[in-house]
């Protein structure tokens, strides 16, 4: 596997509350993804990255931020958390191309009550 | 917007059936990938295919992408309860100078042993 850690790997957290998933890579890759995951609809893109400080929406950004500072890091930032981003967010790692294979983490389990 | 749709959403078989599940686009696709996620796992690349009628094998995996490169399937012959898990057809659409990878919904194979 790619080199793709996330963190935490689950969290609980209440309604109201910001919430900031981490995504780590070692493979210098350019772009980065942040995908999230239920049942019925798939994988549906958050944000994306294609280079420090270079960001852009996804199909579902509504609630969500995002910043990278650095080649290795992709941070998602839930400004007030909701019960309708109870989900699995799955960051992804691409190459140059934007379009080529992509490589995920592990997955973060995130619960909001 | 474009999307990529992907059917059926379920299947569900006897160990030694054969499988297929099908992808299609209403935009030609420049490329089409393909993913398997295992139960309580991330998403990993299998394939990828780039050109107009292309088949490849991966073993008992067999990929095709149709010659309009609007459609693609996966057949898996003899299933075998390994190949239990989501599989996701990804596209590749070209929009000016930028590339956006598209998710079908994936098909969830269960293999009744």
């Amino acid at each position: 596997d790619a080199g793709i850690t996330q963190s935490p790997r689950h969290k609980v957290t209440e309604t109201g509350t910001p919430v900031t998933l981490r995504c780590h890579q070692t493979e210098n890759h350019r772009y980065m993804y942040w995908y999230r995951q239920d049942p019925g609809h798939g994988l549906r893109l958050i944000h994306y990255s294609y280079g420090v400080k270079d960001t852009d929406k996804g199909e579902v950004s509504d609630g969500y931020s995002v910043s990278r500072s650095k080649t290795e890091d992709f941070l998602l930032t839930l400004e007030s958390a909701t019960s309708s981003q109870t989900s699995v967010y799955f960051c992804a790692i691409s190459g140059n191309g934007g379009g080529e294979t992509q490589y995920f983490g592990p997955g973060t389990r995130l619960l909001v009550l | 917007g474009q999307q990529v749709m992907q059917i059926p959403q379920y299947q569900h078989v006897q160990e030694g059936e054969d499988f297929t599940t099908y992808c299609n686009s209403s935009t030609t696709l420049s490329n089409i990938q393909w993913y398997k996620q295992r139960p309580g796992g991330h998403p990993v690349f299998l394939i990828q295919l780039v050109k107009s009628g292309e088949v490849k094998k991966q073993k008992r995996l067999t990929f095709q992408f149709g010659e309009a490169k609007k459609n693609s399937s996966l057949h898996i012959t003899a299933t075998q309860t390994t190949d239990v898990g989501t599989y996701f057809c990804a596209g590749l659409i070209r929009g000016g100078s930028n590339y956006k990878l598209t998710f079908g919904k994936g098909t969830l194979l269960t293999v009744n042993p």
